[in-house]
């Protein structure tokens, strides 16, 4: 168990649709980083905040969005989906120092989208 | 941009055979590298890391030492057991003060036959 917990495990939506995603960080850990699994894709960044502010963008779609609160948990909201956006969404989360760089991942959401 | 070569699977072998997942990488800086394994249904599991040249990562019998000179990250295990059986990730982190996003290589399915 590495401390992240990601919400809800399972998600199938239509087209057009719009979900949000949930991840808690480990406690302690300021930076959330969220990622996209794909069969096409593989492993991609999508973005990442840290303490609250956005720190770094990878290939997010303009489609895609992400906040992380006072309480430290960030959300990845996805609008108008397409069903090229079915994939694994991982949330990831550091140390804010020291760590050097080492990641720890939730389990994932599984979206589908129909 | 930074990218991550992964040997190309699915690799198959034999309980207690000697195991090799090829590595290369390309960045501009100093990186930090790692290898996470990710078993099925599962999120990535950290598998271990190393910061600098000629550091040698270890963990659960695996092994892989940062060769600055060949661009390398090889992932050793001298002998693999079934529970071995899973996808292994290369990947590398270059920091920008807090951001410090994960570049992956494709992946590599290992299977250990009994």
């Amino acid at each position: 168990d590495s401390g992240v917990t990601q919400t809800p495990k399972h998600l199938i939506t239509a087209t057009g649709q719009r979900v949000t995603l949930r991840c808690s960080p480990r406690s302690g850990d300021l930076s959330v980083y969220w990622y996209q699994q794909s069969l096409d894709q593989g492993l991609q960044f999508l973005i990442q905040y840290y303490n609250g502010e956005e720190r770094a963008k990878g290939n997010i779609l303009e489609r895609f969005s992400a906040q992380q609160f006072p309480d430290l948990h960030s959300e990845l909201n996805l609008s108008s989906l397409e069903l090229g956006d079915s994939a694994l969404y991982f949330c990831a989360s550091s140390a804010s120092v020291g760590g050097r760089g080492e990641q720890y991942f939730g389990p994932g959401t599984r979206l589908t989208v129909t | 941009g930074d990218s991550v070569t992964q040997m190309e699977g699915p690799v198959t072998l034999s309980e207690e055979a000697f195991l090799t997942i090829n590595c290369t990488y390309t960045a501009t800086g100093y990186p930090s590298l790692f290898w996470y394994v990710q078993y099925p249904g599962e999120g990535l599991q950290l598998l271990l890391k190393a910061t600098k040249a000629d550091d040698k990562g270890s963990n659960k019998g695996f092994e892989a030492t940062y060769r600055k000179e060949t661009t390398s990250f090889h992932l050793e295990k001298g002998s693999v057991q079934v529970s071995d059986s899973a996808v292994y990730f290369c990947a590398l982190s270059e920091s920008s003060g807090s951001a410090r996003q994960l570049t992956f290589g494709s992946g590599t399915q290992l299977t250990v036959l009994p």
